[in-house]
C-alpha cells in the first residue's frame, strides 16, 4: 500500500464549483504539505502543516485552505474554483527533523476547472 | 530573478554518455539541496542530496558550489531507465523548499 494517498486522483469541474482534495499518509510524519505542478513553473508550495496545531501559507496560498484533521490527514480546498486553478497537485510529507529532510509524495491529483 | 533556476533542455544523449546539469539559486541562506526525479505523469522522487563537498552514488555526482550558488547533477553512463525530468530542490530557510521548473532528460538506444 501507498505512503501518501491522495483522493481524488482526477477531477473535473465547473468554474465557481467548491472542491476539496484529500491526502492521507501511513508514514507517521509530523509535516504535511501541499503543492501544485504547472508546466515550465516547477513544484510551488500552496500551505504547509508542521503538526495538527500548526498551519503555514506557503508561496501561493490565495484562493486555497486547508485543514488538518489529524497527523495523518491534511485536505485541500477550493472554495471557488477558477480555470487557473487547472493544474496537477500533490500533497507531500516529511520528518519533524533537520535541514536535510526528504519530502515523500502521494501520486497527484489532476485537477481541471473548466 | 526566479529563486531556483535550471535549464528546462531536453537533453538527448545516447545510451553511455555522460551528461551534467546545473541549477542556480538566488537565496544565499539557503541551507540545503537536493535533486528530485519525476517520471512522466509521477510524483517526484528523492535521487540525491547534495552535501558541501560532494556526494557520489553510483553514476550519480552531485556538487554544490556555494560562492556562486549553483549545484550541479552528473549522470555517467547514462541508462534508458535516466529518461525522466530532473528537479533541483532549495530549502531556503526553515524548510522553505523551492523548487526549479526541471531539465528534461531522454537517453535514447
Amino acid at each position: 500500500d501507498a505512503d501518501v494517498t491522495q483522493t481524488p486522483r482526477n477531477r473535473i469541474t465547473k468554474t465557481g464549483k467548491r472542491i476539496m482534495l484529500e491526502c492521507s499518509q501511513t508514514k507517521g510524519h509530523d509535516r504535511m504539505y501541499w503543492y501544485r505542478q504547472d508546466p515550465g513553473l516547477g513544484l510551488r508550495l500552496i500551505y504547509y502543516s508542521f503538526d495538527v496545531k500548526d498551519i503555514n501559507k506557503g508561496e501561493i496560498s490565495d484562493g486555497y485552505s486547508v485543514s488538518r484533521q489529524a497527523q495523518a490527514k491534511f485536505s485541500l480546498s477550493l472554495e471557488s474554483a477558477i480555470p487557473n486553478q487547472t493544474a496537477l497537485y500533490f500533497c507531500a510529507t516529511s520528518q519533524l527533523a533537520g535541514a536535510y529532510n526528504e519530502q515523500f509524495f502521494g501520486p497527484g491529483t489532476r485537477l481541471t476547472v473548466l | 530573478r526566479k529563486e531556483v533556476e535550471q535549464d528546462p533542455g531536453p537533453f538527448n544523449v545516447p545510451e553511455g554518455a555522460t551528461v551534467a546539469f546545473n541549477c542556480t539559486y538566488s537565496n544565499s541562506a539557503s541551507q540545503s539541496f537536493f535533486w528530485y526525479r519525476q517520471d512522466c505523469r509521477k510524483e517526484p522522487k528523492l535521487l540525491m542530496s547534495v552535501y558541501s563537498s560532494g556526494n557520489e552514488d553510483g553514476r550519480f555526482t552531485a556538487q554544490l558550489n556555494r560562492a556562486s550558488q549553483y549545484i550541479s547533477l552528473l549522470i555517467r553512463d547514462s541508462k534508458l531507465s535516466d529518461s525522466a525530468t530532473y528537479l533541483c530542490v532549495v530549502n531556503m530557510n526553515n524548510n522553505d523548499m523551492r523548487f526549479g521548473a526541471g531539465t528534461r532528460l531522454t537517453v535514447k538506444p
